[in-house]
């Protein structure tokens, strides 16, 4: 079955430069988020988008913006990196945003490193 | 707001010992609750769910039943395998009025099984 896609798998990156992280969600979801883990922590969400539109905000920097396009796939951008942006990000996707009978499901993240 | 906490860890198991992660939450209103478990390197998987109290959610020999009347919804499994050495994440979802869905984690517990 196929699952949601992340790419880069891993970024390097220097202080103050930018990065672009792409999600694609499964088939027929129109709903994504964007969480951020750090070393050792456990996620934390950043922001969602349903159909289109922001759909919630949660602990994301004002340096980072997120979209999602008209094939539902979404772009995180992040700009001014620091070092501590150093973390895996994850990408999860779900059918609608009320059905507690469709739960998130993730992809393997992309590893971004600030040096 | 909302919260989840997670028995500690690491927690290391010789194979085929029994296994239980505790989880407990805070919660405003009704949510539903999730094991996830994250393989090294890998992204977070959904392992079992449950919507409602009383439910259990059940899973590759795991099982966990929703507790409304201690707010737990704690993990087991009767006998361990080496390849179920992983991290395990509790974690539960409400649906504020409007909002999106997103995940509320626990921190984490780390499990090892040794052969």
């Amino acid at each position: 079955a196929a699952g949601v896609i992340q790419s880069p798998r891993h970024l390097i990156k220097e202080k103050r430069e930018t990065a672009t992280l792409k999600c694609y969600p499964i088939p027929r979801h129109d709903t994504v988020y964007w969480y951020q883990q750090g070393p050792g922590q456990d996620p934390q969400f950043l922001i969602s988008f349903y159909e289109k539109m922001q759909s919630d905000k949660g602990s994301i920097p004002d340096r980072f913006s997120a979209q999602q396009f008209s094939d539902y796939h979404s772009e995180l951008n992040m700009s001014s990196l620091e070092l501590g942006d150093s973390a895996l990000y994850f990408c999860a996707s779900s059918r609608g945003t009320g059905a507690k009978n469709s739960p998130l499901h993730f992809g393997n993240g992309t590893r971004l490193t600030v040096t | 707001g909302n919260s989840v906490t997670q028995m500690e860890g690491p927690v290391t198991l010789s194979e085929e010992a029994f296994l239980t992660i505790n989880c407990t939450y805070t919660a405003t209103g009704y949510p539903s609750l999730f094991w996830y478990v994250q393989y090294p390197g890998e992204g977070l998987q959904l392992l079992l769910k449950a919507t409602k109290a009383d439910d259990k959610g059940s899973n590759k020999g795991f099982e966990a039943t929703y507790r409304k009347e201690t707010t737990s919804f704690h993990l087991e499994k009767g006998s361990v395998q080496v390849s179920d050495s992983a991290v395990y994440f509790c974690a539960l979802s409400e649906i504020p009025s409007g909002s999106a869905r997103q995940l509320t984690f626990g921190s984490g517990t780390q499990l090892t099984v040794l052969p």
